[in-house]
């Protein structure tokens, strides 16, 4: 079955650019997105078809994605940028698949 | 505003049945494909089943194949997800997610409904 593998948490300073990563087997043959989830909410699309961000998404949002790695960048972190982040992909073998999710904390 | 709601999430015993349904607001419903996705307390988000917009076409992940049954009204605005036999392991958060017109990811969600599974 396709895997999605993330980091469990990555760390950043307010003002500053977080990357977070998720890799799986020939991912840029696919089209990857990203959900943002905050504690006891739903989750929300920041990110579609590897970089387009859908209406109402602050810039500072964006996305790539290449060879086995898919990147959500977060430029000019915020306190309410804090939340889980998960990369999802769509395989004809196993359908949606998301990653294993990676929490981001703004110190 | 597209708003989906969803209701039916309980306490159930293992073995168990449930039926779980989310009633739609502010698009074309009939026009989407739709999902259901669960999330098990503390851990990352799973594909549970979709349906296409007329019912032709249905899919499930392997664990709840069998067990699981989506279904939609679209005179109702209605997605639908019955359960049964459930288990300890499907318990879960389950949101109701439209998809986009790619069918590849989910552009809006709702606020989700608790399943537990417990004796």
């Amino acid at each position: 079955s396709y895997e999605l593998t993330q980091p469990p948490s990555v760390s950043v300073s307010p003002g500053q650019t977080a990357s977070i990563t998720c890799s799986g087997d020939n991912l840029g043959d696919k089209k990857a997105c990203w959900y943002q989830q905050k504690p006891g909410q739903s989750p929300v699309l920041v990110i579609y078809q590897n970089s387009k961000r859908p209406s109402g998404i602050p810039e500072r949002f964006s996305g790539s994605n290449s060879g086995n790695t898919a990147t959500l960048t977060i430029s000019g972190t915020q306190a309410m940028d804090e939340a889980d982040y998960y990369c999802q992909a769509w395989d004809i073998s196993t359908f949606y698949v998301f990653g294993t999710g990676t929490k981001v904390t703004v110190l | 505003e597209v708003q989906l709601v969803e209701s039916g999430g309980d306490l159930v015993q293992p073995g168990g049945s449930l039926r779980l349904s989310c009633v739609d607001s502010g698009f074309t419903f009939s026009s989407y494909w739709m999902s259901w996705v669960r999330q098990a307390p503390g851990k990352g988000l799973e594909w549970v089943a979709n349906i296409r917009q007329d019912e032709s076409e249905k899919y499930y992940v392997d664990s709840v194949k069998g067990r699981f049954t989506i279904s939609r009204d679209n005179a109702k605005n209605s997605l639908y997800l019955q359960m049964s036999s459930l288990r300890a392991e499907d318990t879960a958060v389950y949101y109701c997610a439209r998809q986009d017109g790619s069918v590849s990811y989910f552009d809006f969600w709702g606020q989700g409904t608790l399943v537990t599974v417990s004796s």
